[in-house]
């Protein structure tokens, strides 16, 4: 069974500066894949970023960018120039089954809550 | 962008009542929903996995004749709180998979649907 770990329960970033949430994950499958999700208070699950085990480059959209070590078997979220709104939880995910075993059920790990102060 | 709405968004009700809740995929259909229930502070526990014209697959440990799911089209899924108690009080999200998805990361998440019991 897959399992994720995130040690950090909540953290604090100023304005502006870059954030490094950890995400652990430990898996015998040899294909798989890594998600970060952020959840505001609101409650939405929000798509932040994949990465899949094949993948040679981290993955990286706009601010996010994962800092993938397939050998560490971690996968950490970077956060750069942070943002009042990117106050949140945040939670890494991966799939419950190898990928193309045709479940797409996600694991989540605890999650970690950034507070960004001004 | 793929919607998923979740209806309704709260929900308060008095111990020993039954309570719906319904997940709709808004402008795609979904071959695969998926129910999630959040406790405060904790992280997303799957609950079972609903296909459209098949039983649902329900995780170890979550009662399938309190937790009725119905999958009756492609577009939506009901959740069927049965004989609510206190205990059953949480946040319940659905996520549903895209029938064209061609990536794994083609799944989304609805707002999420809190409940109280009284």
């Amino acid at each position: 069974a897959q399992k994720i770990t995130q040690t950090q329960p909540g953290m604090f970033v100023q304005e502006k500066e870059a954030v490094t949430l950890d995400c652990t994950y430990d898996t015998s499958d040899q294909s798989y894949g890594l998600f970060w999700y952020k959840q505001p208070s609101s409650g939405e699950m929000i798509f932040l970023i994949y990465q899949g085990s094949y993948d040679e480059q981290n993955a990286t959209e706009g601010r996010y960018s994962l800092n993938f070590q397939k050998a560490r078997k971690s996968a950490n979220l970077v956060i750069s120039a942070s943002q009042l709104g990117d106050s949140a939880m945040y939670f890494c995910a991966m799939p419950a089954t190898p990928l193309g075993a045709g479940s797409y059920q996600l694991t989540f790990g605890k999650g970690t809550k950034l507070s960004v102060i001004p | 962008g793929a919607v998923v709405s979740q209806h309704p968004s709260w929900v308060i009700c008095k111990s020993g009542t039954s309570v719906k809740i319904e997940c709709r995929s808004l402008d795609f259909q979904a071959t695969t929903m998926f129910w999630y229930r959040q406790f405060p502070k904790q992280s997303l526990m799957l609950m079972a996995t609903s296909n459209e014209g098949s039983k649902a697959t329900y995780e170890q440990g979550v009662e399938k004749d309190k937790f009725l799911i119905n999958h009756a089209s492609l577009t939506l899924s009901t959740l069927t709180v049965t004989s609510a108690h206190p205990e059953d009080s949480s946040f319940y999200i659905c996520s549903a998979r895209e029938l064209a998805a061609t990536t794994f990361y083609e799944q989304y998440f609805g707002p999420g649907t809190r409940l109280t019991v009284t």
